[in-house]
């Protein structure tokens, strides 16, 4: 299974300024994804993150305020621009691997935006 | 919209009682996945299904798909507090590359 890391694992930011996260994989995939997880609640997919071509979001999300980078087949990042106290939640890189599509999760970023 | 609803929602039981899980869709899963997720930590996943009918055994965890893969189960048997922590379904429909997660099953298995 494919090892994830994500930094920063934990930030508290002011509202209106923006944070990138990064996600580095230890070995090429294809498909990479973005999910928020909102506190006590369930994952929610903000986009797919394709190398060397723009995101796909979902409905809901734009780029404008979850701009979206997939330079290689390892890494990506996901920036939150002009924070407000809505944005605070866990953030997750996932990777999907294997004939079974199996997912597997970084271990997350949590937000505060205060 | 496609939705996956897990019941129950919340779980408090004692350590050596059984538990099921459930995950409930109407639209058919082309594969279905379970994680557990604690605290500080991102969801791990415990198993793939993919046939209909399929039953998986992870050692006190029993993983069954629903015959026509719309719903599945997760049973833990003598559950331990080290099982604490949220359960989430996942599915993938068929004709899509997204899994879409369920609702989530919060337990707490009290010593």
């Amino acid at each position: 299974s494919a090892v994830i890391s994500q930094k920063p694992s934990r930030d508290i930011c002011q509202r209106g300024t923006s944070l990138t996260i990064q996600c580095q994989v230890d070995s090429q995939v294809t498909m990479m994804f973005w999910y928020r997880q909102q506190p006590g609640q369930s994952l929610t997919l903000i986009a797919t993150a394709n190398q060397g071509s723009e995101a796909t979001y979902e409905s809901g999300f734009v780029i404008d305020k979850f701009p979206i980078s997939r330079p290689n087949l390892t890494f990506s990042t996901l920036t939150v621009s002009n924070m407000s106290p809505e944005d605070s939640s866990i953030y997750l890189c996932s990777v999907r691997q294997g004939p079974s599509y199996e997912q597997y999760f970084g271990p997350g970023t949590r937000l505060t935006v205060t | 919209t496609q939705l996956l609803e897990q019941s129950p929602q919340f779980l408090s039981i004692q350590e050596g009682e059984n538990l099921t899980v459930y995950c409930n869709s109407s639209s058919v899963f082309s594969s279905l996945q379970w994680y557990r997720q604690e605290p500080g930590e991102g969801p791990v996943l415990l198993v793939t299904v993919v046939t209909g009918g399929e039953v998986k055994k992870l050692k006190r965890l029993t993983f069954q798909f629903g015959d026509a893969r719309k719903d599945s189960s997760l049973h833990i048997t003598a559950a331990q507090p080290g099982d604490t922590g949220l359960y989430l379904c996942a599915g993938l429909f068929s004709g899509t590359y997204k899994y879409i997660f369920g609702t989530g099953t919060r337990l707490k298995v009290l010593a």
